[in-house]
This record gives C-alpha cells, sequence and structure tokens, in this order.
C-alpha cells in the first residue's frame, strides 16, 4: 500500500521543453489535487479533479494542463516550461464516504527550469 | 473565493515552552479547518483538524481552537520538543473543495 506516489522525484528542464509529473494514488479516492510549493508562498492550487475524467482549474494554473484518464493517475503537464515554473509540485488525494477528510500528500517533484 | 491568512510566518521557542500559530479565513461557509506539519524533504502530514460545529478539539500535546464569529483558528503546541520543529500549515475548506492553505510557519525548538 504505497498511498500517494509521484513521479519523477527530481527534475532539470531547460526553457521551452516539456514534461509530464504523474501522480498515482492506491486509495481509491476520488479527489485529486496538483499544488505548487514556493518560499513563503505556501501550497497554491494549480488543477485538481473530482472524479475519473474531470478536471478543473485552481488558482495558478497558467502554463499547465492536466488529465485524468484513470481514477488512480493525474497527471500534470508543462508545454513550454519557464524558470518562473521552478518550484516543488506536490500530489494531493481525498476520498471516503464522509466529506471534509484528511488530504493525502506524495513527497513531491522538485522542478527547475533553467 | 476562500483566503487563508497564516502568522507568524517564523516562530523560535526552547524546549518545554509553548508555541501557538494563528489563522484568519475569509469564507463563513468554509467547514474544515486541517493543520499540516512539513518536514524538510517531505509532503505535508495532517496533524489534527477540527470541523465547524466543534469550538476545540486536544489530540495529547496539540490542540486546535476555532472561533466562526471571529473566523480564525489557532494551533497551540504545548511542550514542545525539538521534534517538533518542522513548517506548520493551516487550510480551510467546504466539503470535497479544494484545500487553501496559508502560507505556513517555520517552527524552530531549540535544546
Amino acid at each position: 500500500n504505497a498511498g500517494v506516489t509521484q513521479t519523477p522525484k527530481f527534475r532539470v528542464l531547460k526553457t521551452g521543453q516539456s514534461m509530464t509529473l504523474l501522480c498515482a494514488q492506491d486509495m481509491n479516492h476520488e479527489y485529486m489535487y496538483w499544488y505548487r510549493q514556493d518560499p513563503g508562498m505556501g501550497l497554491r492550487l494549480i488543477h485538481y479533479s473530482v472524479g475519473e475524467g474531470t478536471t478543473a482549474k485552481g488558482e495558478v494554473p497558467d502554463g499547465y494542463n492536466v488529465s485524468r484518464l484513470k481514477k488512480q493517475n493525474f497527471l500534470l503537464g508543462l508545454e513550454s516550461a519557464a524558470p518562473s515554473q521552478t518550484s516543488v509540485y506536490f500530489c494531493a488525494t481525498r476520498g471516503g464516504s464522509r466529506a471534509n477528510t484528511e488530504a493525502f500528500f506524495g513527497q513531491g517533484t522538485r522542478l527547475t527550469v533553467v | 473565493g476562500e483566503n487563508v491568512e497564516q502568522h507568524p510566518s517564523t516562530l523560535s521557542v526552547q524546549e518545554g515552552d509553548s508555541a501557538v500559530i494563528k489563522c484568519t479565513y475569509s469564507d463563513s461557509a468554509s467547514n474544515y479547518f486541517p493543520w499540516y506539519k512539513q518536514e524538510l524533504g517531505k509532503g505535508p502530514q495532517l496533524i489534527i483538524d477540527i470541523r465547524s460545529n466543534v469550538g476545540e478539539k486536544k489530540d495529547q500535546r496539540i490542540a486546535v481552537t476555532l472561533n466562526k464569529t471571529a473566523k480564525h483558528f489557532s494551533l497551540h503546541i504545548t511542550e514542545t520538543q525539538p521534534e517538533d520543529s518542522a513548517v506548520y500549515f493551516c487550510a480551510a475548506s467546504k466539503g470535497f473543495q479544494k484545500l487553501v492553505f496559508g502560507t505556513g510557519t517555520r517552527l524552530l525548538v531549540s535544546p
């Protein structure tokens, strides 16, 4: 039972390159989220999904795209990376029969864009 | 949308002292208020949460209080230990909607 697994853990990109971050969960949770964490700014929501096949924009969606083709996976794509996207990215999931439940986070992906 | 403010941004205490971190939220419909602890190089982990029908909740050395009228909630850590040193985040949400986080408090507990 791995919980929430993010791939890769570290990545260095050149400006203009593209990449996809993968979040995989084995908790059967409906709700999945992508956050970015920057010094002094806390965790800001990029995109989220309330179920398989659905996605929605968060606070800072520009420059990112997401897909939720399977319930257990939530992909975050950067089409043309920019230095401003240098950050630590966290995936989180929530679920269960009761609303207002704990969010479980992955270990994070540290992305540097040069 | 919801906005969560968190203070202080850094907090230094001596081992054995108490630490208090405060958050305010803007959306009166928010009804779930978790606190997360993040250790270096790891993802945030839930340490305690409170729902809007409760005013206070305790778990050993950790307690959270909620004042719905004033729209603020606080984390209290008593008898602090060096292993309490970490970054703490408050958050607010409604149901399964997105969790909105505060900007974090770096707590340093000196032996």
